[in-house]
């Protein structure tokens, strides 16, 4: 089985930088992603880590420690509409299922 | 790229009343398809996933099926719906990456 946890919530302001962190637990981890959801939308994809290290794509960033069981998404120059819940998921090896996390609401102030 | 197609996009049902919820992808042959419920304010649960027309597997106990009758079409059905059946309801693609259709909120009255 596995274990994700993410922060319930966060707030950050327009124009600055946010972290936020996933943990995993897994029997044979395969790959971890990130999934951006709006409100009363479906997720959308942001990034995928399969190797330790940094994935960068514009102003999102995506780190990946597998020994530490261990996944951050980084939000750089944050905009109002980037409000919306973040979700992190994993992959184990042996299927093709996602697991996700319940997420984490972010709400960007002016 | 693929696309996936779900319809429709709210629903209101009564208790006891039947459902049906379409899933149909474009721009891909044999994917592994999923269903998966959103109850508000909760993560995404994992209900049904497909490798194949006719192979279902099921997640979780519970009051829905699903079938696949053909290749690119993954069906999501109850007989007899109950108030816990409510929530945002997404059919899922893994052919590159997981893609998620638009959803369908159903709503158990």
């Amino acid at each position: 089985g596995q274990n994700i946890d993410q922060p319930t919530e966060m707030t950050a302001t327009e124009g600055a930088i946010v972290q936020i962190n996933c943990t995993y637990q897994t029997s044979g981890f395969n790959g971890l992603f990130w999934y951006q959801q709006h409100a009363g939308e479906a997720p959308t994809f942001l990034s995928y880590n399969v190797l330790d290290g940094l994935e960068e794509k514009g102003r999102f960033s995506s780190f990946l420690s597998r020994s530490k069981g261990y996944s951050y998404l980084l939000l750089k120059e944050l905009q109002m509409k980037d409000s919306a819940s973040y979700l992190c998921a994993v992959k184990d090896f042996g299927n093709e299922k996602l697991t996700f996390g319940t997420g984490t609401r972010l709400t960007i102030i002016p | 790229s693929q696309t996936i197609h779900q319809w429709p996009a709210t629903l209101v049902q009564p208790v006891g009343s039947p459902l049906s919820l379409e899933c149909t992808v474009e721009g891909t042959s044999n994917p592994n398809l999923y269903w998966y419920r959103q109850a508000a304010g909760r993560g995404l649960q994992l209900l049904f996933y497909s490798v194949g027309i006719g192979q279902i597997s099921s997640e979780v106990p519970q009051n829905l099926s699903a079938s696949r009758p053909q290749d690119r079409q993954f069906i999501l059905s109850s007989k007899k719906l109950l108030l816990s059946d409510s929530g945002f309801y997404l059919c899922a693609s893994d052919r590159i990456s997981y893609t998620f259709g638009s959803g369908t909120r159903l709503t158990v009255v």
